[in-house]
C-alpha cells in the first residue's frame, strides 16, 4: 500500500526566506507524487508532478520538489516566499496497484508567511 | 466558467435530514471523485466513479452513497446526516488512462450538520 507523511502540520516563514515542505512516501513499486496548494476558500490545484525522467521537478509560482528515491523524499522548496504563498499544501502519491490507481493525499502543511 | 462546480456552496442542516451535494463538470473526464476535507486530517476519499457504469468505495464510504447520473455528473448523498460528517467536501475529475494524470478539484461545499 502506498502513503504519504508530510512532516509539520504547519509551517511559518518571513517573506523572503527559503521555503521547505517535506514530504516522504512509501511505496513498493515506483511511485508518481503530487504537489497540490489550497488557497483559502478554494479548491486543490496542481503545483507540480512527478513522473519520470528529470528528478528536479519546476511547478507554477516559483516552486520546485526533488524526488529523491534513496531518501523516499519529495519535499517541495521556493528560494524566496511571497505573501501569497500562504496556503495548505498537500503532497500526494499515486501507484498502480491491482489494476487501478487513486491517488493518496498527506494530511497538509498550512504554510504561514510573515511580513 | 469553471471547469469543476459544486452545489450548493454551503449547508447547513440537521442530524437525520437527507442531504444531496452536486457536482458536474465540463472538462470531458471519465473519472471523478468525492472527498472529504478535515482539520489535521488531509483529504479522504469517499467514493470514486472510473466511468458512468463504474461505481466504488473509497476509504470512508460508510454513511454516504453516490450517483453518476451522466459523464458529467456525479451527486454525493448522505441518507441521514449526523454531526460528525460536518466538513468541507471535494469533487475531482481525472482523465483516465495514466497514473500520473493530476486532479481536478472543484471549489468545494461546506457542509454543517446541527
Amino acid at each position: 500500500a502506498q502513503s504519504v507523511t508530510q512532516l509539520g502540520s504547519h509551517v511559518s516563514v518571513s517573506e523572503g526566506a527559503l521555503v521547505l515542505l517535506r514530504c516522504n512516501y512509501s511505496s513498493s513499486v515506483p511511485p508518481y507524487l503530487f504537489w497540490y496548494v489550497q488557497y483559502p476558500n478554494q479548491g486543490l490545484q496542481l503545483l507540480l508532478k512527478y513522473t519520470t525522467g528529470a528528478t528536479l521537478v519546476k511547478g507554477i509560482n516559483g516552486f520546485e520538489a526533488e524526488f529523491k528515491k534513496s531518501e523516499t523524499s519529495f519535499h517541495l522548496t521556493k528560494p524566496s516566499a511571497h505573501m501569497s504563498d500562504a496556503a495548505e499544501y498537500f503532497c500526494a502519491v499515486s501507484v498502480v496497484a491491482g489494476g487501478s490507481y487513486i491517488p493518496t493525499f498527506g494530511r497538509g502543511t498550512s504554510l504561514i508567511v510573515h511580513p | 466558467d469553471a471547469d469543476v462546480t459544486q452545489t450548493p456552496r454551503n449547508r447547513i442542516t440537521k442530524t437525520g435530514k437527507r442531504i444531496m451535494l452536486e457536482c458536474s463538470q465540463t472538462k470531458g473526464h471519465d473519472r471523478m471523485y468525492w472527498y472529504r476535507q478535515d482539520p489535521g486530517l488531509g483529504l479522504r476519499l469517499i467514493y470514486y466513479s472510473f466511468d458512468v457504469k463504474d461505481i466504488n468505495k473509497g476509504e470512508i464510504s460508510d454513511g454516504y452513497s453516490v450517483s453518476r447520473q451522466a459523464q458529467a455528473k456525479f451527486s454525493l448523498s448522505l441518507e441521514s446526516a449526523i454531526p460528525n460528517q460536518t466538513a468541507l467536501y471535494f469533487c475531482a475529475t481525472s482523465e483516465g488512462g495514466l497514473v500520473y494524470n493530476e486532479q481536478f478539484f472543484g471549489p468545494g461545499t461546506r457542509l454543517t450538520v446541527l
